[in-house]
């Protein structure tokens, strides 16, 4: 799997965009890039996922750069709720594979 | 609920004793992966098992064991224990639905050591 670089911590106000940024610069052609995010103690969620197309869905946009190099995460309208560590993954979608976590990005939403 | 499901939620037990941990997958989902997040650290993948093999190892201690049983449970031993094994550990299972996984993660087994 591609190693991806996340800032360690972002802030956001309650209501704002939240943009999450990744690098993975040595992504290859069939890896994709997968979001998940860990509320406090909670186990991981999956957000989204895309090859190289912008993808939305209700909890979130994901924008990949046309070089594929770096993406980023868009909560819209961040909330309280949101306040999560949020992990970038690349990695090829072959069933049976362990995801391997880095050390994220800390999202904090504050009112 | 996310359809796995993890128990006991909370363990305390002694340095030196022997602990089970039990992960039942989400229906159909026929892998199981172990996961160790000790305090403000980081998710280590630990075990794999599908359908009853095991399929890839990680960071996993000699003093843990794993298996995964006929109708897909799946049980995480860990023997000798220390004061540092104190962590949560997450069970999560998958199936490949086109290019998404469908990584499900369960609510965890917070461990105490003492």
């Amino acid at each position: 799997d591609a190693k991806t670089t996340q800032p360690p911590s972002m802030d956001c106000a309650e209501g704002r965009a939240a943009n999450l940024p990744c690098n993975h610069s040595t992504i290859s052609g069939n890896e994709y890039v997968y979001w998940y995010r860990q509320i406090h103690s909670q186990g991981p969620q999956y957000i989204i996922h895309g090859l190289k197309n912008n993808e939305t869905n209700e909890m979130a946009s994901l924008i990949i750069t046309e070089d594929r190099k770096s993406s980023t995460l868009i909560l819209p309208h961040a909330t309280l709720r949101d306040t999560a560590v949020y992990y970038c993954i690349v990695r090829v979608p072959n069933a049976g594979n362990m995801l391997t976590f880095g050390g994220g990005t800390r999202l904090m939403v504050k009112p | 609920d996310s359809g796995v499901t993890q128990t006991p939620k909370h363990l305390i037990t002694a340095t030196g004793q022997r602990v089970t941990l039990r992960c039942s997958p989400r229906s159909g989902d026929l892998s199981v992966y172990w996961y160790q997040q000790s305090l403000d650290q980081g998710l280590q993948f630990l075990i794999q098992y599908y359908n009853g093999e095991e399929r890839a190892k990680g960071n996993i201690l000699e003093r843990f064991s794993a298996q995964q049983f006929p109708d897909l449970h799946s049980e995480l031993n860990l023997s000798s224990l220390e004061l540092g094994d104190s962590a949560l550990y997450f069970c999560a299972s998958s199936v490949q639905t086109g290019t998404n996984y469908g990584y499900t993660f369960g609510s965890g087994t917070r461990l105490t050591v003492v």
